[in-house]
């Protein structure tokens, strides 16, 4: 079964300009989540998605934003970029939203904003 | 504001010896991961969590859950060198009022020595 798909791996970008990643989750999964990870802060949960929907978003500005499409892939988007957006974006699926279930983190996209 | 934390943040160990990571979390929650990453690496789960008393065990590795002390503990037996990472814990809250899906701790960064 192929595990969770992060695209692209790797990009470059200049402040101001905007920027979309995008994440196929393992096959049969629903939800979808994005972290930001960053020496300073860790792991930082930026949303959720169920069924096209956002159920859960975390403490981010408005620049940074997602959907979820009808096959569950999903993307975020950074408007605006700024030199602290620098990071490894992770996304993560996971079959439903229940306690058992286990969130499988994709290989990540490294963003690196000069 | 959930906060997960744990200690050490650092662990030299030798290879044979036995240790603890500990991790600390604030609020109400019978669902806790435990996850590993290695350099430049994803996230992988290790362990699930899921009610007071828990205990899973994995090759070297096991971990436990105690609700009512918020504390989950991961304990490596006879260390050997494939088990140098940064393990995180996370928490899925019972509550959504903070708005996250996962809280991680900062990471427990082991390195073990011949």
């Amino acid at each position: 079964k192929a595990g969770v798909t992060q695209t692209p791996r790797y990009l470059i970008k200049t402040r101001g300009q905007q920027v979309t990643l995008s994440c196929s989750p393992i096959s049969g999964h629903r939800s979808v989540s994005w972290y930001q990870q960053t020496p300073g802060q860790g792991l930082q949960f930026l949303f959720e998605y169920f069924s096209e929907t956002q159920r859960n978003k975390g403490n981010f500005p408005g620049r940074f934003s997602g959907r979820q499409f009808s096959n569950s892939r999903s993307e975020m988007n950074v408007s605006t970029l700024e030199l602290g957006d620098s990071a490894l974006y992770l996304c993560a699926s996971s079959f439903g939203r229940g306690a058992g279930d286990t969130q499988y983190f994709g290989p990540g996209t490294r963003l690196t904003v000069l | 504001e959930l906060k997960v934390e744990q200690n050490p943040l650092f662990l030299s160990m030798q290879e044979g010896k036995n240790y603890t990571i500990y991790c600390n979390y604030s609020t109400t929650s019978d669902r806790l991961y435990w996850y590993r990453q290695d350099p430049g690496k994803s996230l992988e789960s290790l362990f699930v969590l899921l009610s007071n008393g828990a205990v899973k065990q994995e090759g070297r590795l096991m971990a436990s859950l105690d609700t009512k002390a918020r504390l989950s503990t991961l304990h490596i037996t006879a260390a050997v060198h494939d088990l140098s990472a940064t393990y995180f814990c996370a928490v899925d809250p019972l509550l959504k009022t903070s708005g996250s899906r996962l809280t991680f701790g900062e990471g427990t960064q082991l390195t073990v020595n011949p």
